[in-house]
């Protein structure tokens, strides 16, 4: 079976550039997570969805980054404009999610991203 | 604040002895705990979890102990294999919402 599957696996920009991260959740699963890992700060939840919707997004840095979920099957993580500091590996990782209950989130490989 | 943390950054092992990873964890309200391995260059992986109605759950060559009263996560790995060698998370889900919190990691070296 497919896991998450993440898009681009490495990506290198200038400062200033668009960035685009994409991500495909496990099929029939219906809650999707973006994550930063720095090896400053960690595995920082950034946003999650559920249903499609964004249920908390207290953890996206500034309004430099937004992420969308159009259909339970894919999402996009934008940073415009990039910054240096953004530069980490940025996973994607969906669980099933019922109410009550707790369930395991599985991750993509990540997208390791260099701003320059 | 609250958070998870992990006593030891790194803990080297002899192959074939066993492991333990430590995790503390401040928040009371948790109620799911995972463990994930994760690999160089790779995603974490999930080993395995456990509820807050247990305090011993058993997988293949792994355990996870959880002490609710002083609020301790364990991992021991049995017969530690070279395979074995990677950064340890230790992670829990707080009872409001699905949202999990990491710990910094432990990354274990095997030595052959």
């Amino acid at each position: 079976d497919a896991g998450v599957i993440q898009s681009p696996r490495h990506e290198v920009t200038e400062m200033g550039q668009e960035v685009t991260l994409r991500c495909k959740p496990i099929s029939g699963h219906n809650s999707l997570f973006w994550y930063r890992q720095t090896m400053m700060r960690g595995l920082e939840l950034l946003i999650y969805f559920n249903n499609n919707v964004p249920i908390d997004d207290s953890g996206m840095p500034e309004d430099r980054f937004s992420a969308k979920m159009p259909n339970a099957s894919f999402s996009t993580l934008k940073i415009q404009p990039s910054e240096p500091r953004d530069s980490a590996v940025y996973f994607c990782a969906s669980s099933f999610t019922s109410t009550g209950s707790r369930e395991t989130q599985y991750f993509g490989p990540g997208t390791r991203l260099l701003v320059l | 604040g609250e958070s998870v943390g992990l006593h030891l950054p790194t803990l080297s092992v002899q192959e074939g002895d066993n492991s333990i990873i430590n995790c503390a964890y401040s928040n009371s309200a948790s109620d799911y705990f995972i463990w994930y391995k994760q690999e160089s260059g790779k995603g974490p992986q999930f080993i395995i979890d456990i509820r807050s109605n247990m305090d011993k759950r058993q997988g293949q060559r792994v355990t996870v102990l959880l002490n609710k009263t002083v609020k301790h996560l364990s991992l021991q790995i049995a017969a530690t294999q070279p395979g074995d060698s990677a950064v340890y998370f230790c992670a829990e889900n707080r009872a409001a919402g699905n949202k999990l919190t990491f710990g910094g990691g432990t990354r274990v070296l095997v030595k052959p």
